[in-house]
């Protein structure tokens, strides 16, 4: 089946530093990645939608400047958290579209941020 | 744009019993209708979905239904187990769209 595989799963860094976050389809082409972000005990969260080789569209109230995505290719994703705050800890999970499957999502393993 | 409303917040059966998860959804042109389970710090795992072509799909224990007409849908698990206990989140894909719009989620409990 369609696997997506997303790194790193943990990561810690200090206030004011970038981190990057990749995710890849690993057998399929993903026409489309999606960026969620997931507090304790809540909903996953649509950040922004991403199409191969165009700009993402982010979701009202989402900072394009803060968050940057990458779609660079059909089988690769990033989203880098710039200048990262304590408040930006959070559980960030990324979903591609199978492009030859209009009804298949494959979430990443999900990568668990933490500033400090 | 779509607005996905998920009952109850948490539900707690004794192992054996039958679970109802309960979602409604607000843009008449959804067409996709996917339930995920979602263990503690885990990926969400698609566990069944329905399109507004059927009624209603049933994979072993678990069963969905869904009323176009009144634009609900619900989650059935029959003879729940431990091991079902996890959190369990609707979405609502909308024709031409390629966005989930994602429930709020149930956390389910199964007692032994």
């Amino acid at each position: 089946g369609a696997v997506v595989s997303q790194h790193p799963s943990r990561v810690i860094c200090k206030s004011g530093t970038s981190v990057k976050i990749e995710c890849r389809s690993l057998d399929f082409q993903a026409t489309t990645m999606f960026w969620y972000r997931q507090f304790p005990k809540q909903s996953l969260m649509l950040m922004a939608t991403s199409n191969e080789g165009s700009k993402a569209t982010y979701e009202q109230g989402v900072e394009k400047d803060k968050f940057l995505i990458n779609h660079a290719s059909l089988t690769l994703s990033t989203l880098t958290v710039t200048s990262a705050h304590p408040e930006d800890s959070s559980f960030y999970i990324c979903s591609a579209n199978d492009r030859g499957r209009d009804y298949g999502y494959t979430f990443g393993s999900g990568t668990r941020l933490t500033v400090v | 744009g779509e607005n996905v409303e998920q009952h109850p917040s948490t539900l707690s059966v004794q192992e054996g019993d039958s679970a109802v998860i309960k979602c409604t959804y607000s843009d008449s042109a959804s067409n996709y209708f996917p339930w995920y389970k979602q263990e503690l710090g885990k990926r969400p795992q698609l566990i069944i979905d329905i399109r507004s072509n059927v009624g209603e799909k049933k994979d072993q224990r678990i069963a969905v239904t869904l009323n176009k007409t009144a634009k609900h849908f619900s989650l059935h698990i029959t003879e729940t187990q431990p091991e079902d206990s996890a959190v369990y989140f609707c979405a609502a894909k909308a024709l031409g769209y390629s966005t989930l719009t994602f429930g709020k989620g149930t956390m389910l409990l199964v007692s032994p």
